[in-house]
């Protein structure tokens, strides 16, 4: 089956600065890659997806990149403030529209 | 809001115990997922429904069942539970039928083991 694994477990940034983590997946029939922000003890929350017809997407401040031949998609904040720290976590599709999570990233957005 | 009603948000309990969650989903949505989320862990795919049916099952434990009812609400069964078991439990549903989207997740049963 499907597996996701992301990188870094934390990441500690100053306000202003990009961040970005990155995620890897093992099944190559993979062709959804969405992103989650899950904010303390709130539930998980869509903030950006990519499906594999496409390389890049972005909405604002946050770009999704995509590369199928490594099989490998990343996550860009740009201009990060205070109120992006929180958990993300990557998914990819494992059948049955089933979302396979990676481990998470806590993002740390330092004033 | 998400539309996922989960109940009960809190539950405590003691081992060997067996408790019940209940999910309903948005109005309109044929699956249903569960998902378990150990002190900070990440979100492990336990099993989804579809419409009734039973889709796809994940590292769900043997002491662990559910179903999706006509109604399309779902519960989940946590039995001869054991102190590991406590965790955050989310329902999600979608939509999506074809290609996979958006999973709108419920706040979650908190549960204790003690």
């Amino acid at each position: 089956g499907e597996n996701v694994e992301q990188h870094p477990s934390t990441l500690s940034v100053q306000e202003g600065d990009s961040a970005v983590i990155k995620c890897t997946y093992s099944d190559s029939a993979s062709n959804y890659f969405p992103w989650y922000k899950q904010e303390l003890g709130k539930r998980p929350q869509l903030i950006i997806d990519i499906r594999s017809n496409v390389g890049e997407k972005k909405d604002q401040r946050i770009a999704v990149t995509l590369n199928k031949t490594a099989k490998h998609f990343s996550l860009h904040i740009t201009e990060t403030q205070p109120e992006d720290s929180a958990v993300y976590f990557c998914a990819a599709d494992g059948g049955y529209n089933k979302l396979i999570f990676g481990a998470g990233t806590r993002l740390a957005v330092h004033p | 809001d998400s539309g996922v009603t989960q109940t009960p948000k809190h539950l405590i309990t003691a081992t060997g115990q067996r408790v019940t969650l209940r999910c309903s989903p948005r109005s309109g949505d044929l699956s249903v997922y569960w998902y378990q989320q150990s002190l900070d862990q990440g979100l492990q795919f336990l099993i989804q429904y579809y419409n009734g049916e039973e889709r796809a099952k994940g590292n769900i434990l043997e002491r662990f069942s559910a179903q999706q009812f006509p109604d399309l609400h779902s519960e989940l069964n946590l039995s001869s539970l054991e102190l590991g078991d406590s965790a955050l439990y989310f329902c999600a549903s979608s939509a999506t039928s074809g290609s996979p989207g958006e999973l709108f997740f419920g706040e979650g049963s908190r549960l204790t083991v003690l």
